[in-house]
């Protein structure tokens, strides 16, 4: 497909139980960054990657989340031992590169996570 | 600290009015750029307008502009006509080129609600 694609759209989990989110980027994208939205709120940056590697990582909530980066494509973001806070619209994007200037980012539908 | 301020959670305007939503911003970078992206009910975010720091001119993208006021830190969004298709949730958010790679700081958001 020629956007960001992200899955599953919605998730389902138990309060404890880990889940993995996914994000496929556009093609030729060097740089991807993930997001959280919670309810009604703006979006909270996560962790952003260039390449495989994540310069920076200060975003993330706490060290239940990781997230990795393989091929200099697919990315995933993972929490462990989910808690009810982390109900969120978690979103993926993707830009040609990640530095210099002007640099829109292209944003997946999200992944819709309810922790019971 | 990089700060948005969007200080209007709701606005609405009558069908083909004009309607300005308001973004003020705090960075001590010298070199920055202001995004506004649309919300849509369906979750994903469209890329509307940019305005580079250094730009003299401001931005235009159609019925969409952007009164760049860079004394102030202001970056508010104009949208002339507004149509029924525009109501949705708007986000202020900046980008800052100086830590050598892009990462968007949002506002909270403003929910636009066009009236017929």
């Amino acid at each position: 497909g020629a956007g960001v694609s992200q899955s599953p759209s919605n998730k389902v989990t138990e309060k404890g139980k880990d889940v993995e989110l996914r994000c496929d980027p556009i093609s030729g994208h060097t740089a991807l960054y993930w997001y959280r939205q919670s309810l009604g709120q703006g979006l909270e940056f996560l962790i952003y990657f260039q390449g495989n590697s994540a310069p920076d990582k200060s975003g993330l909530p706490s060290d239940r989340f990781s997230a990795e980066r393989t091929g200099g494509s697919v990315s995933t973001l993972t929490i462990q031992r989910t808690q009810q806070e982390d109900s969120a619209v978690y979103l993926c994007a993707s830009s040609p590169h990640g530095q210099g200037s002007y640099n829109e980012q292209f944003f997946g539908p999200g992944t819709r996570l309810t922790v019971l | 600290a990089q700060k948005i301020t969007q200080t209007q959670p709701g606005m609405f305007v009558q069908e083909k009015e004009a309607v300005t939503l308001d973004c003020t911003y705090d960075t001590s970078d010298p070199s920055y750029g202001l995004f506004w992206y649309k919300q849509p009910s369906s979750g994903e975010m469209i890329f509307l307008i940019y305005q580079g720091s250094y730009d003299q001119q401001n931005a235009t993208e159609g019925r969409y502009s952007l009164n760049f006021q860079k004394a102030r830190k202001s970056a508010n969004l104009v949208i002339s006509a507004s149509q029924l298709g525009d109501s949705a949730m708007y986000f202020c958010a900046m980008s800052s080129f100086s830590g050598g790679y892009n990462k968007l700081i949002f506002g909270a958001g403003t929910r636009l609600a066009v009236h017929p």
